[in-house]
């Protein structure tokens, strides 16, 4: 059972569309993230998610909107894709005091 | 601005020996540490951590070491097997669970027979 899931693993898309990535966690845990991956694997953070409520946003283009509908989902919506938005997305959670899990992570190809 | 530095993009050691991974922080904000594995095509796997009231923290075959003054921390892997070849990315953060995750660049580790 796999304790953070997101899809999907891969996404193929024209540059200018609009694309969702959704991640869940079934680990009870308040907080949320999500990390990009980039061509240079520099793991970033981008958002940050405490009970449903954004506590960090790492100067990430507002192209990019992150939703919580609960402790559980974080959601990622990018609009209007750009070619530098290809890289590798990873959602994490993490609990009191405790390390983050990661999910399998999405590898977005904008062209 | 790298807050976590990994300088070493590589690194091979013959199976059986000790592997050391090295990093350094500039904030001084971090108390919590930690490393983790990553194979290509998953997402990173939590192996150990420290926090700052601590100098070393052991688990089976892995040992981080914490050195506060000189802002230095060290993961150790002995005896290094094969499937310990993947990307060891080591990350600080502040004692809050709501606290960002700071990642390093990474090391690739390469353990040959």
């Amino acid at each position: 059972d796999t304790a953070v899931s997101q899809t999907p693993k891969y996404l193929v898309t024209q540059m200018g569309n609009d694309k969702s990535i959704k991640c869940e966690q079934n680990l009870g845990h308040d907080t949320m993230y999500w990390y990009k991956q980039d061509s240079k694997k520099f793991l970033k953070i981008m958002f940050s998610y405490n009970n449903k409520e954004l506590i960090i946003n790492e100067t990430v283009p507002n192209r990019f909107s992150p939703k919580s509908p609960d402790k559980a989902h974080l959601n990622l919506h990018i609009n209007s894709l750009e070619l530098g938005d290809s890289a590798v997305y990873f959602c994490a959670s993490r609990g009191s005091n405790t390390e983050a899990f990661f999910g399998q992570g999405t590898r977005l190809t904008v062209v | 601005d790298q807050q976590v530095k990994q300088n070493s993009p590589s690194l091979s050691v013959q199976e059986g020996r000790i592997s050391i991974l090295n990093c350094d922080y500039t904030n001084s904000m971090f108390d919590y540490f930690l490393w983790y594995k990553k194979y290509p095509a998953e997402g990173p796997t939590f192996l150990i951590s420290i926090s700052s009231i601590k100098d070393k923290n052991e688990d089976g075959r892995f040992t981080v070491f914490l050195n506060k003054s000189a802002k230095h921390l060290s993961l150790h892997i002995v005896p290094s097997q094969p499937g310990d070849s993947a990307v060891y990315f080591c990350a600080a953060s502040a004692w809050s669970s709501a606290s960002k995750i700071i990642f390093g660049s990474g090391t690739r580790l390469s353990i040959r027979p």
